[in-house]
């Protein structure tokens, strides 16, 4: 059974371009959590979303973030215009249901310049 | 609301010392807690986890025991390795929706 997949693990953009993360949860799950590391911070929870749906986003920032994840193909949270304060580790995690543990991907590593 | 509150680091220790990594909650409910473990350049890995008051979870000789009356889950090894070289993360969750991490612990173990 493959673990959470995340891609890319290494993301270079310019300020002011769009970034793109997938992630692919583990086989047989169906809850996504995005959350953001800062360099030498600990995970700062995002969003979490079921298969179509958001179920809380209260840890997105209101402006330029975006995240979905449809019936068919993987999770995508969405940096629109990024700025150099996006650079981060942004990891993905995902669940059986919603009050299992969460099993974590590799990470997505945003630099933007 | 919910918070962790974990030992700060970085922590540094000789192959086969006791570690101690204090981690104190505060929840509105009855929480999950959770350690989990990041190796340099990975995501984090489920180390332990203990879901009611008393639970004591373990793994690979690390051991955590949730402690309702002191709010706090601290992990504990008795004999650490130069590859548990890590940063250790404390988290909770209630009812599963997010998880609320600490600020990480760097462990440094030397031969």
């Amino acid at each position: 059974n493959a673990g959470v997949m995340q891609n890319p693990r290494h993301l270079v953009r310019r300020r002011g371009q769009e970034a793109r993360l997938r992630c692919s949860p583990m086989k047989g799950h169906s809850h996504v959590y995005w959350y953001r590391q800062l360099p030498e911070e600990g995970l700062k929870f995002m969003v979490y979303l079921q298969k179509e749906n958001i179920i809380d986003e209260s840890g997105m920032p209101k402006e330029r973030f975006s995240a979905e994840f449809p019936k068919e193909g993987p999770s995508i949270l969405r940096i629109q215009q990024v700025v150099r304060g996006d650079s981060a580790a942004y990891f993905c995690a995902s669940s059986l249901t919603g009050m299992e543990t969460q099993y974590f991907g590799p990470g997505t590593r945003l630099l933007v310049l | 609301g919910n918070s962790v509150t974990q030992m700060e680091g970085p922590v540094t220790l000789s192959e086969e010392a006791f570690l101690t990594i204090n981690c104190t909650y505060t929840a509105t409910g009855y929480p999950s807690l959770f350690w989990y473990v990041q190796y340099p350049g990975e995501g984090l890995q489920l180390l332990l986890k203990a879901t009611k008051a008393d639970d004591k979870g373990s793994n690979k000789g690390f051991e955590a025991t949730y402690r309702k009356e002191t709010t706090s889950f601290h992990l504990e090894k008795g004999s650490v390795q130069v590859s548990d070289s890590a940063v250790y993360f404390c988290a909770l969750s209630e009812e599963g929706n997010q998880f609320y991490f600490g600020t990480g612990t760097s462990l440094t173990v030397i031969p």
